[in-house]
């Protein structure tokens, strides 16, 4: 059971390096988001998106972009990486039917850049 | 907007003693409210849930929670903890209709032997 899978699970950038995190689930879910964990401040929504086609911005977006092509993935884009966004990101997904908002996490990617 | 109010940063507590953590929320709408856990070097998991009904609400691991809505309080206990229960605990709270989960800043629970 595969579930929510997020690659890499590390990776060290320098300020102004560009990468993606990836994200991808075999649920079917049609909800996937993407928070970042900092000490102290809990888990922040970067993103999410409620279908293929369909994003939206959560409390914390700017230096990240995502697209949702498929229902499957979700990638998490830094166009110009920042030693602010050093933080550990988790890709969360759910069904929307029932609207009971329970997540399904992936094991996180643990970005430091420098 | 929805926000969660997480009291305690951080709780010791002895092996077999009961715990209670805190969990404040505040939202203009009703609201479903949820403890999920994160054990060390891993993802988040769902502990327990409140959609309607019965405001008791029992999950994994032997944990339970009361929804207290005068009060707005969420908050989680166990009876009796187990070093395995050592981990970080989130609570978070989604309003009606919105598919958005907000977040605690989280309580870190240390088990002393």
């Amino acid at each position: 059971n595969a579930g929510v899978t997020q690659t890499p699970k590390f990776q060290v950038l320098k300020t102004g390096q560009s990468m993606t995190l990836q994200c991808a689930q075999d649920m079917n879910h049609e909800y996937m988001s993407w928070y970042r964990q900092d000490p102290g401040m809990g888990l922040r929504l970067i993103h999410y998106s409620v279908g293929a086609g369909i994003t939206d911005q959560g409390e914390v977006p700017n230096g990240y972009n995502v697209s949702r092509s498929t229902t499957e993935d979700f990638p998490l884009r830094l166009l110009s990486a920042a030693p602010s966004q050093t933080s550990v990101y988790f890709c969360a997904s759910s069904w929307t039917g029932s609207n009971t908002g329970e997540l399904f996490f992936g094991e996180g990617s643990r970005l430091t850049v420098l | 907007a929805q926000s969660v109010t997480q009291l305690d940063s951080q709780v010791p507590v002895f092996e077999e003693a009961p715990v209670e953590l805190r969990c404040n929320y505040s939202s203009s709408v009703s609201v479903y409210l949820f403890w999920y856990v994160q054990y060390p070097n891993q993802g988040l998991q769902l502990l327990l849930k409140y959609l309607s009904g019965s405001t008791l609400v029992k999950g994994i691991n032997g944990f339970e929670a009361e929804f207290n809505k005068s009060q707005t309080s969420f908050h989680l206990r166990k009876p009796s903890v187990h070093i395995s229960d050592t981990a970080e605990y989130f609570c978070a709270v989604q309003d009606f209709g919105n598919e958005k989960l907000t977040f605690g800043t989280g309580t870190r629970l240390t088990i002393i032997p």
